[in-house]
Parts: structure tokens; C-alpha cells; sequence
């Protein structure tokens, strides 16, 4: 079973500052990983993703995310937030198993950007 | 390259009426999704299909709910009837593969009962 908990359904930051999103996953099997945006009434475009190889992953936007193993986690971030990031972002886990391969998602996260 | 395409964007229906929802994937695209997004939650997997088949429709409510992929191209997802608690957003997904590969998605179908 494969199951995704993003910590703080609700970030704001200010204009220029760090953004950082937390993702923690569970998997039975090596997982793959993924970050997603949704901006209001579209739907999901790929930030990045995790399969193999080098655990930090840039993607499109200026944002970044790292795979770490011992902590089961795949945080997200970009150094310097603008207006235009405010949007709602969702991680994401798939991996092999029995029953095909799901991609399953967490609850999401709502960024805010403050001037 | 064209997209996921949905239709209708949106519907508004009274509960016990029934409603479908069309998607094209794009082309080549082996693996097509539905998900159900109820306002303020992540994306929950209704069912996957690979080609044609049924990968998985475990959390498919499978007395109100149903879909096909005809011919392994464009896919139906039908309720019938629907209740209240299925005003959601609707959005299909494909991908090239299963796993590991990106899913790419339609803009959705936004369903309101009442």
C-alpha cells in the first residue's frame, strides 16, 4: 500500500522568501515521486519528478524537491516565491505493486504569497 | 501535441439523475485515469485502465458508478444515480506507461448535485 501526508494543508510566505512544502510518503515498494500544481479551476500540471538516479530533482519554475530515503520524505522548494506561485500543490507516490501501478496522492497543500 | 480533453466542464444535475463524462486521451497513451476530487482534497483514484483493461477500480463505487474504455482509446465514466456527496471534480489522466511515467490532465469536469 502506498499512501502520501503532506504536512500544512495552508503555507503563506512572503514575496521573495523561501517556499518550502513538506511531503512525507509511505511504499512498500520503491517508489516514484511526484509534485503537482493545480491553479484555480485546472487541472494538475507535473512540477517534477522522482524515479531513479540523483535524488534532487529540479523543475520547471525555479522549484526544486529532494528524495531522502531515511526520512521518507520529498520536500519541496524554491528560494524565492512570486505572486504568480500561489496555487494549490499536491505530492504524489507510485510504484510497482500487485495490482498495477496507482498514483496516489495526498490531501494538498494551498501556497500563498504575501507582498 | 493536444491534450487530455474533457467534457463537459461543467454539469449541475438533481440527485437520481444520471450523468456522464467523456475523456480523450492523448494519443499513444496506454494508461487512462479517472480520479474524483471533492472540493478541498487531493485527487482519489476511481479506477485505471491499461489499453482497454481494468487495472484497478478498488475505490470505484461500484453500485452508482461505472466506466469504460472502449477500443483502448477514449473513456466514459457514467453515475447513475447520482447522490449529493458526488459534487466533485472529475479529471482524467493519461500516460505513456504505468508508473514512473508522468500522467498528464484534462482541466476536469465539475459536477454539482442537487
Amino acid at each position: 500500500a502506498q499512501s502520501v501526508t503532506q504536512l500544512g494543508s495552508h503555507v503563506s510566505v512572503s514575496e521573495g522568501a523561501l517556499v518550502l512544502l513538506r511531503c512525507n510518503y509511505s511504499s512498500s515498494v520503491p517508489p516514484y515521486l511526484f509534485w503537482y500544481v493545480q491553479y484555480p479551476n485546472q487541472g494538475l500540471q507535473l512540477l517534477l519528478k522522482y524515479t531513479t538516479g540523483a535524488t534532487l530533482v529540479k523543475g520547471i519554475n525555479g522549484f526544486e524537491a529532494e528524495f531522502k530515503k531515511s526520512e521518507t520524505s520529498f520536500h519541496l522548494t524554491k528560494p524565492s516565491a512570486h505572486m504568480s506561485d500561489a496555487a494549490e500543490y499536491f505530492c504524489a507516490v507510485s510504484g510497482v505493486t500487485g495490482g498495477g501501478n496507482k498514483l496516489t496522492f495526498g490531501t494538498g497543500t494551498q501556497l500563498k504569497v504575501e507582498l | 501535441e493536444a491534450g487530455v480533453a474533457q467534457s463537459p466542464r461543467y454539469k449541475i444535475i438533481e440527485k437520481r439523475q444520471s450523468v456522464a463524462f467523456w475523456c480523450n486521451p492523448i494519443s499513444g497513451h496506454a494508461t487512462l485515469y479517472w480520479y474524483q476530487q471533492i472540493l478541498g482534497q487531493g485527487p482519489k483514484l476511481l479506477i485505471q485502465f491499461q489499453n482497454n483493461g481494468v487495472v484497478d477500480d478498488s475505490q470505484l463505487p461500484k453500485d452508482r458508478f461505472s466506466a469504460e474504455r472502449l477500443k483502448g482509446v477514449d473513456s466514459t465514466l457514467k453515475i447513475q444515480p447520482a447522490k449529493l456527496e458526488d459534487s466533485a471534480v472529475y479529471l482524467c489522466a493519461s500516460s505513456l506507461l504505468a508508473g514512473g511515467t508522468e500522467a498528464f490532465f484534462g482541466q476536469g469536469t465539475r459536477l454539482t448535485v442537487v
